[in-house]
């Protein structure tokens, strides 16, 4: 596809339940990015990979978060025993370039977890 | 630590009027800055950055931003606002090594027919 995709748009969990949020970056892009953004909040950093490498996992909020992209292009965010702070939209971003902070990234249109 | 501030969460502006979106932003070296916008139900999408070639940015749809070192600020601004302006938007900030975007809390803009 020509963007970042998304899927699911919206999962409602039970809480408890564990979860897997999936990106499709734009086709080569080497930079793949992480954000939670809970209602009437701006998004908040979780985790940074380059190609397969995760980089930078320092923004995710506990240890029931997890994130992967094993063969560098498609990733997954799972959330183990969720809980109803991690009701949020999570949105994926990708970019081209390695290192650049000032490459435009591309973000998808989210997901949107609602833990019940 | 880099972060920015957006003052004001909901801004509404008459149709034709000036729209202006305030952000000061804090940071130890050089900043890069963006405005994002995000439409009811779409994605971010970048409306302008500032990456130290000129102080003063044109983006997408008419908006301009100006960055002021002295002032930490890069706001936002639109001479005459459209219906179609009406979106929530984003500043945020990122630096070499640090390439993640600290964004803020976002301005919600409504325009008033």
């Amino acid at each position: 596809g020509a963007g970042v995709s998304q899927s699911p748009r919206y999962k409602v969990a039970k809480r408890g339940q564990d979860v897997a949020l999936r990106c499709d970056p734009i086709s080569g892009h080497v930079s793949l990015f992480w954000y939670q953004q809970a209602l009437g909040q701006g998004p908040e950093f979780l985790t940074y990979f380059q190609n397969e490498a995760q980089l930078d996992k320092s923004g995710l909020p506990s240890d029931r978060f997890f994130a992967e992209r094993p063969e560098g292009s498609v990733s997954t965010l799972k959330i183990q025993r969720t809980q109803q702070e991690d009701s949020a939209v999570y949105l994926c971003a990708s970019s081209a370039e390695i290192g650049q902070p000032n490459t435009e990234a591309f973000f998808g249109q989210g997901t949107r977890l609602t833990v019940v | 630590a880099q972060s920015v501030t957006q003052l004001g969460s909901h801004v509404s502006v008459s149709e034709g009027a000036l729209v202006l979106l305030r952000c000061n932003y804090s940071s130890s070296v050089p900043p890069y800055l963006f405005w994002y916008v995000q439409y009811p139900n779409q994605g971010l999408q970048l409306l302008l950055k500032y990456t130290s070639a000129a102080t003063l940015v044109k983006g997408i749809n008419g908006f301009e931003a100006e960055f002021k070192k002295s002032e930490t600020s890069f706001h936002l601004t639109k001479p005459s606002a459209h219906m179609s302006d009406a979106a929530e938007y984003f500043c945020a900030v990122s630096s070499y090594g640090n390439n993640r975007l600290a964004f803020g809390k976002g301005n919600q803009v409504v325009v008033i027919p």
